[in-house]
């Protein structure tokens, strides 16, 4: 069974950083893009970019491209997100997914919430 | 980037009845070579991530219900829900795959019953 599991919520003030953890399991790490996904409070879903577990190669979405990192540690099967200069804006829950067979986010994590409050 | 808009933002529907909802994109999803639209659907419930419903606008996904269907070509698309369930109350998203990066999703459809 395909299964990935993100580390848990996190409280940050404005201008800190943050990183999320993503560890898959049920498939080969290095086989699919790991996608991350924001989803502001009662908002829509936003790409925010991907890495190749194979070789680390990484896309980001033109709206996160100053702020945004997003690796992969084939040692544990695990792909962070990590996102600096926080703003109260960036409150949300991010989603780690995958790709499959091309098309669609078939598997994703659980959402992990970040807070950004003062 | 590709913009997709859905309508109606959210809909009330009978038990029973037929939600239709309908994803609008800026241009054509249409691969014309194999001539498949790079379009799916989601749905997503409360404190859950979101769930494929349908792909290539009109292909169910295993698993999901009959009553799920996809149709359009182009740059329209409309999901219906032919029989509205008490466990189909959730907001559904349209997302096109045609052109990447970036992915989009529509903004969404709160689907309620009436």
């Amino acid at each position: 069974e395909v299964q990935l599991v993100q580390s848990g919520a996190e409280v940050k003030k404005p201008g800190a950083t943050v990183k999320i953890s993503c560890r898959v399991s049920g498939y080969t790490f290095t086989d699919y893009y790991m996608h991350w996904i924001q989803q502001a409070p009662g908002k829509g879903l936003e790409w925010m970019g991907l890495v190749d577990p194979e070789d680390g190669a990484r896309m980001y979405a033109e709206k996160f491209q100053n702020r945004l990192t997003i690796t992969a540690d084939t040692s544990t099967d695990t792909s962070y997100m990590e996102l600096s200069s926080l703003r109260f804006d960036d409150t949300a829950i991010y989603y780690c997914a995958t790709v499959k067979a091309g098309r669609t986010f078939d598997y994703w994590g659980q959402g992990s919430l970040v807070t950004v409050s003062s | 980037d590709i913009v997709l808009t859905q309508s109606p933002d959210s809909l009330a529907v009978s038990l029973g009845g037929r939600a239709t909802i309908n994803c609008k994109s800026s241009q054509s999803v249409l691969y014309s070579s194999n001539d498949k639209n790079y379009l799916a659907w989601y749905q997503q419930k409360p404190g859950q991530p979101p769930k494929v419903l349908i792909y290539w606008a009109s292909t169910r996904e295993s698993g999901v219900p009959d009553r799920f269907s996809g149709s359009g070509s182009g740059t329209d698309f409309t999901l219906t829900i032919s029989s509205l369930q008490a466990e189909d109350v959730a907001v559904y998203y349209c997302q096109q795959y045609y052109s990447t990066p970036p992915w989009t999703f529509g903004q969404g459809t709160k689907v309620e019953i009436k």
